[in-house]
């Protein structure tokens, strides 16, 4: 079946770097995603990784694995805005998306 | 700019009885999306469409339909509602079915089933 991996919740504190972890099983693989997704709103797009390395976008870059199925979310000099869930999804062969279920991240002062 | 349009925000709806979600978006966007979003679950794909005129099941499509008769519009039915269907239900676009592009969410309808 298909999987995917993230952490239920973590705590930070203000100012700090936090990683937010993602592995994944799926058939296939077209491209992984984050979304940032605050309390009773709908979910925004962070980034896109379809390739291995590193994407860095301001205070947030996302790295990807496919040999590991294995994706990070590094949050930079956190703010309490920060606090959210963000959602990791991977595009399979049939251009499905295949989210986790969220990582809620609680920033405090 | 609206972007993509829910509605109703919320209700509460008795078992047995039919209603439709309403979405719309003025992107101009091909690809148009229906999914659930339950505690502890991540979003699951109910609907979707390529393109006006196409509709596809996603995973969970059981109980519901759509259509897309136009660009702008993807209504969602749910013919005879069940209590497992009370969920916050999102709508989506974007600019194409290849989902290798980012997807603009709607705010949510949060449906009670009763």
């Amino acid at each position: 079946g298909q999987n995917i991996d993230q952490p239920t919740e973590m705590t930070a504190t203000e100012g700090a770097i936090v990683q937010i972890n993602c592995t994944y099983q799926t058939s296939g693989f077209n491209g992984l995603f984050w979304y940032q997704q605050h309390a009773g709103e709908a979910p925004t797009f962070l980034s896109y990784n379809v390739l291995d390395g590193l994407e860095e976008k301001g205070r947030f870059s996302s790295f990807l694995s496919r040999s590991k199925g294995y994706s990070y979310l590094l949050l930079k000099e956190l703010q309490m805005k920060d606090s959210a869930s963000y959602l990791c999804a991977v595009e399979d062969s049939n251009y499905q998306l295949i989210w986790g279920a969220g990582t809620k991240l609680i920033i405090k002062p | 700019t609206a972007g993509i349009t829910q509605a109703p925000t919320s209700q509460i709806l008795a078992a047995g009885r039919s209603m439709t979600l309403r979405c719309t978006q003025d992107m101009r966007h091909n690809a148009m999306y229906w999914y659930r979003q339950d505690l502890g679950l991540g979003l699951r794909l109910i609907h979707y469409s390529n393109t006006a005129g196409t509709t596809g099941k996603g995973e969970v499509p059981d109980g519901y339909s759509v259509s897309r008769a136009n660009t702008d519009d993807f209504p969602l039915t749910l013919a005879s509602a069940v209590p497992s269907q009370t969920s916050v239900y999102f709508c989506a676009s974007s600019p194409t079915g290849e989902m290798n592009t980012e997807a603009f969410f709607g705010q949510g309808t949060r449906l009670t089933v009763v």
